[in-house]
């Protein structure tokens, strides 16, 4: 079946605008995750979905940093007034549960000029 | 609080020799456990997981791991590495305590050497 799919692949923006990424889980999937990974770095933890459940923010940056997903399906990250430190890849994961493997999308790359 | 810890952030061997990445937990009871690989240019793929049952569990690739709980670690091993294997590793622990969190490690990025 598909996998995870993510949009745009690439996004250049100027600072102090407004993006908004998009991820499309697996199907059927309940639990889905946002990442950053920066240049050489590790993945860091932004937000998860667990079904209905309220979302677990702890790990957004900042106030600038939000997400949304509407019910198990898609989920948009939106980054505002961008900053050049925001520049990354944003990767988004699903899975069938909690705990269980996580599937991965091919990511965003965001270079904020 | 709950953490994983890579302690290789490089590691190079020549190709043909064993591997194994070193990933230690910080957690009381007995989390879930995974691998990831992200190779060049590509997303991130399971290697394999461990929950229950026999501590030694084979993954794609010819990659095994093993739990070992007295040690609070899970190594990935690799009796005999090819050129392809170099890429970023991640271990990542998945657990409850309270609330959910599934926790990656900073990665170790292998390099293979003809």
């Amino acid at each position: 079946g598909a996998g995870v799919s993510q949009s745009p692949s690439n996004k250049v923006t100027e600072k102090g605008k407004d993006v908004e990424l998009r991820c499309d889980p697996i199907s059927g999937h309940t639990a889905l995750y946002w990442y950053r990974q920066r240049l050489g770095q590790g993945l860091e933890f932004l937000i998860y979905f667990q079904g209905n459940s309220a979302p677990d923010k702890s790990g957004l940056p900042s106030d600038r940093f939000s997400a949304e997903r509407t019910g198990e399906s898609v989920s948009t990250l939106t980054i505002q007034r961008t900053q050049q430190e925001d520049s990354a890849v944003y990767l988004c994961a699903s899975s069938l549960d909690a705990l269980y493997e996580q599937y991965f999308g091919p990511g965003t790359r965001l270079t904020v000029t | 609080a709950q953490s994983v810890t890579q302690p290789d952030i490089h590691i190079t061997v020549s190709e043909g020799a064993s591997l194994e990445l070193r990933c230690n937990y910080s957690y009381g009871a007995t989390p879930y456990l995974f691998w990831y690989v992200q190779s060049p240019g590509q997303g991130l793929q399971l290697l394999l997981k461990y929950f229950s049952g026999d501590t030694l569990v084979q993954g794609i690739k010819g990659f095994e791991a093993e739990f070992k709980r007295s040690q609070s670690s899970f190594n990935l091993r690799k009796p005999s590495v090819h050129w392809s294997d170099a890429a970023e590793y991640f271990c990542a622990v998945g657990h409850t305590s309270g609330t959910y969190k599934y926790i990656f490690g900073t990665g170790t990025r292998l390099k293979v050497l003809a």
